[in-house]
């Protein structure tokens, strides 16, 4: 079983809709990190949170530790939001490297 | 600022041939990483350096060395390549341990 788990593996959704990936950890963090890969591989950062709630533009990230769970929400969800969105967990032992769920790939249609 | 670069982008090898991915970062970050990605796979974790002079293995090490020539570079050398090491390589950096990383833009291999 994976330490990092996500769900859905995939999704696809009409332009506008409201868009919620979820990351569960079976592991101990000391923080969850959510990555956008675009179509053309590059990875980019969109978050890293070890509590609570993070808002960037139209994404909003949410953790709630007790549960080991992160949500990622794309509000007015747009074609260019196409990608994969990968959750990943620092855990708490040695170096603390992040742990990585096997990613969401999204697919926003106009 | 490039943010980390990597070189080559992509690689075609035979079973055997030896080579070195390079990876380069100006952001003065003090950790760097070595992942590989593979179709249903997820990113997984090569190699390692917490800090400049240390490196450590990670998930998958086997076949694999690398060198932190210095702070900003962070090479991984393939000895003799085999086609389980087809792949996609991306080099990542963050400021310490547990932080943010940024990723390169990924070496895609090819082992014939």
């Amino acid at each position: 079983k994976n330490e990092v788990e996500q769900s859905p593996q995939n999704l696809t959704a009409q332009e506008g809709e409201f868009i919620t990936i979820n990351c569960s950890y079976s592991v101990g963090i000391s923080a969850l990190h959510w990555l956008q890969q675009h179509p053309g591989g590059g990875i980019v950062s969109l978050f890293m949170l070890s509590s609570g709630k993070k808002k960037h533009g139209r994404l909003i990230a949410t953790i709630n530790i007790q549960e080991k769970h992160s949500s990622l929400h794309i509000t007015a969800s747009h074609p260019r939001d196409s990608a994969v969105y990968i959750c990943a967990a620092t855990d708490f032992q040695g170096a603390q490297k992040l742990v990585f769920g096997q990613g969401t790939r999204l697919t926003i249609n106009p | 600022n490039a943010g980390v670069t990597q070189t080559p982008k992509f690689q075609v090898l035979k079973t055997g041939q030896s080579m070195t991915l390079q990876c380069a970062q100006d952001m003065n970050h003090n950790s760097m990483y070595w992942y590989r990605q593979d179709p249903g796979m997820g990113l997984r974790l090569i190699y390692y350096s917490a800090s400049e002079g240390t490196t450590d293995k990670g998930e998958v090490p086997n076949g694999y060395n690398v060198s932190r020539l210095n702070k900003r570079e962070f090479s991984l050398r393939l000895e003799s390549a085999a086609p389980s090491q087809t792949s996609v390589y991306f080099c990542a950096s963050s400021r310490d341990s547990g932080e943010t990383q940024y990723f390169g833009p990924g070496t895609r291999l090819l082992v014939l």
